[in-house]
């Protein structure tokens, strides 16, 4: 079952701009992932948020985690033409470190 | 750096036929699993592995079979691939202990049944 959705489906930016991802989920978690896939290859892990925090930083990453309304957003500053790939949030609700992906937000960044 | 391997980028194989692919990683994970990525699906939980010898169905197990006789090598098979399971396969890796731990994945085999 998809426990994540991301919204949007896709989004096109210019470089330099800032790209902002959302995702939500139905159960309790114990943590939540983003993700990155580049075009035909494997997904590469970005960051991790545990439930009892609210923001984290990592480079040009922002990800926020509201566990209240089940959402949390991705936010990448600055954006550049190599950002260009499929970003997916996954939720670990803590049984073995299983993750469920949503169905990823497709982001272009035109340079 | 983790390595997660996929032993084809790319697979063509005929409908009936008993598909192997093969997912070696070389950290010493305990945790290894398998997906599927269908365009608008996501990924999906095929099944998954907390040890060798051990294996849990994931989301969507039907058709599909596992063998893992060895720590850093993970097995998908499929029994008699049909049209159906043309897909992006993907294979991971993570730690057990401790929790909060990434998954690390290969680069995919595109699996093509015709």
């Amino acid at each position: 079952s998809q426990q994540g959705e991301e919204d949007p489906q896709a989004l096109s930016i210019q470089e330099g701009e800032n790209a902002t991802m959302n995702c939500s989920y139905k159960t309790s978690i114990n943590n939540l992932q983003w993700y990155r896939q580049n075009s035909g290859r494997g997904l590469v892990h970005l960051i991790l948020i545990r439930s009892n925090e609210r923001e984290k930083h990592s480079g040009r990453l922002r990800v926020t985690l509201d566990t209240s309304k089940k959402s949390s957003s991705l936010l990448i500053t600055a954006s550049r033409a190599a950002d260009t790939a499929s970003y997916f949030c996954a939720t670990d609700a803590g049984a073995g470190n299983m993750l469920t992906f949503g169905g990823g937000t497709r982001l272009m960044v035109k340079p | 750096d983790v390595k997660v391997t996929q032993s084809s980028r790319y697979l063509v194989k005929r409908t009936g036929e008993k598909v192997f692919l093969e997912c070696v990683q070389d950290m010493d994970h305990e945790n290894m699993f398998w997906y599927r990525q269908d365009p608008g699906l996501g990924l999906r939980l095929i099944y998954f592995s907390y040890d060798v010898k051990m294996k849990e169905k994931g989301d969507i197990p039907e058709g599909y079979s596992v063998s893992r006789e060895k720590k850093e090598r993970f097995s998908l098979i499929l029994e008699s691939a049909s049209t159906n399971q043309t897909s992006m396969y993907l294979c991971a890796s993570s730690k057990r202990t401790g929790g909060y731990q990434p998954q690390h994945f290969g680069d995919g085999t595109r699996l093509s049944i015709l």
